[in-house]
């Protein structure tokens, strides 16, 4: 199983991008890449996948440097409401079908 | 088309009693996934349920804990003669298909509090 490491927390304030980088160094050729965002108290939510190079969404970017042994979740222009933990998960469905979630980056966007 | 249906949102239990969590997909997804979470910790993987059958079952403790997800109706996660260690927030997941490219949809959560 590819696993990913992640910083446990991050700071930022409203209005900066934050780029949260995970580290997977033994991803696998048919590996995905995919964060999720959740909430307190809530389920995960699909932010974002890509398999190489940038994928852009309307929530996010995803950078995915060309040996894909780490890739950076940017969220442009964070507001209070973007606190949360986000999950890197790599090799989405190529473990008999379940998602592994590692320990996730707690996210804390001040005033 | 409605999201993935948890419910009840919050159980209550005393120690011993059994717990039933029900958890409807999303309409056309096949797929099921249940996870446990623990407060201040990440999510576990618990099962992997299609129509009918078990697919990966590694993440269920070996007693008191099962799931099934009939050919009509909801996924069930059954937890017999509960602890006070079952207290957690329980997830379960959907999606159409397993594929390497395929978004899974997540409930609310139900959770339960054993007392």
């Amino acid at each position: 199983l590819a696993k990913t490491t992640q910083p446990i927390s991050m700071d930022s304030y409203e209005g900066q991008e934050v780029n949260i980088t995970c580290s997977h160094n033994n991803i696998a050729t048919n590996d995905y890449i995919t964060w999720y965002q959740q909430f307190p108290s809530q389920g995960p939510r699909f932010i974002i996948q890509g398999y190489k190079t940038k994928v852009t969404n309307e929530v996010a970017s995803l950078f995915i440097p060309a040996d894909r042994k780490s890739s950076t979740l940017s969220l442009p222009r964070v507001s209070l409401s973007d606190t949360a933990v986000y999950y890197c998960l790599v090799g989405l469905y190529n473990q008999g079908g379940k998602l592994i979630f590692g320990q996730g980056t707690e996210l804390s966007v001040k005033p | 088309n409605a999201g993935v249906m948890q419910n009840p949102r919050h159980l209550v239990r005393r120690r011993g009693q059994e717990a039933r969590l029900r958890c409807s997909p999303m309409k056309g997804h096949s797929h099921v996934y249940w996870y446990r979470q623990l407060p201040e910790e990440g999510l576990k993987f618990m099962v992997y349920l299609q129509k009918e059958n078990i697919i990966d079952e590694s993440g269920m403790p070996k007693e008191r804990f099962s799931a099934e997800f009939p050919k009509e109706g909801p996924s069930i996660l059954r937890i017999q003669q509960v602890v006070r260690g079952d207290s957690a927030a329980y997830f379960c997941a959907s999606s159409p298909k397993s594929g390497m490219n395929t978004e899974a949809f997540f409930g609310q959560g139900t959770r339960l509090t054993v007392v």
